[in-house]
């Protein structure tokens, strides 16, 4: 079946440390592949997106993802995190319809 | 280019009544997706139109249903409300220009539903 899956439901990471959140798809194909932030209250803002190409993809605010098709992964990267990426992360495949994985609540330790 | 937007923002029903919440989308988006978003069940998708056509429709009962209108802006009903029916309800848009091409959806920020 097709399926997004974040194995992380929460993750806290120290302010100037090193981000990764998991995303791994289940497909018969390469789909379209979004990764979204959520502030609280507030609807989803895209960070970036892979299509084609470049399997390393940069996006907005910092962030980057690569795309691993051997891994069926996605997974999303930011070098150093600030107080202010504390959100929640939404990684999204596009197919035939829009699915949202489940989500990663990233905390921001000072 | 304004965004997304949805009215109203809040809303507070009692169980039986019926509500609809309204998305205005991007200029020139001709698709609008709904879901639901609640803590326990995470993001759900409701359903897409594209062109006032339903392409999509996820795993919702009959109570809920939309519409999309000629200028692409789009309206939820949901009837017989329920209490489990208390969530954020986003809408996106998106570019999407043809079956089976799925361009980034745009989100709104949302219609919270309180029912009691």
């Amino acid at each position: 079946a097709q399926s997004v899956t974040q194995p992380d439901i929460h993750i806290t990471v120290s302010e100037g440390a090193s981000l990764e959140l998991r995303c791994n798809y289940s497909y018969g194909a390469t789909p379209y592949l979004f990764w979204y932030v959520q502030s609280p209250g507030q609807g989803l803002q895209l960070l970036l997106k892979y299509f084609s190409g470049d399997t390393l993809v940069q996006g907005i605010k910092g962030f980057e993802a690569e795309f691993k098709r051997s891994q069926s992964s996605f997974n999303l990267r930011k070098p150093s995190v600030h107080w202010s990426d504390a959100a929640e992360y939404f990684c999204a495949v596009g197919y035939n319809d829009m699915r949202f994985g489940a989500g990663t609540r990233l905390t921001v330790k000072p | 280019k304004a965004g997304v937007t949805q009215t109203p923002r809040y809303l507070i029903k009692t169980r039986g009544q019926q509500v609809t919440l309204s998305c205005s989308p991007i200029s020139g988006h001709r698709s609008v997706s709904w879901y639901q978003q609640t803590p326990g069940q995470g993001l759900q998708f409701l359903f897409e139109y594209f062109s006032e056509t339903q392409r999509n429709k996820g795993n919702f009962p009959g109570r809920f249903s939309g519409r999309q209108f000629s200028n692409s802006r789009s309206e939820m009903n949901v009837s017989t409300l329920e209490l489990g029916d208390s969530a954020l309800y986003l809408c996106a848009s998106s570019s999407l220009s043809s079956a089976g091409s799925y361009n980034e959806q745009f989100f709104g920020p949302g219609t919270r539903l309180t029912v009691l």
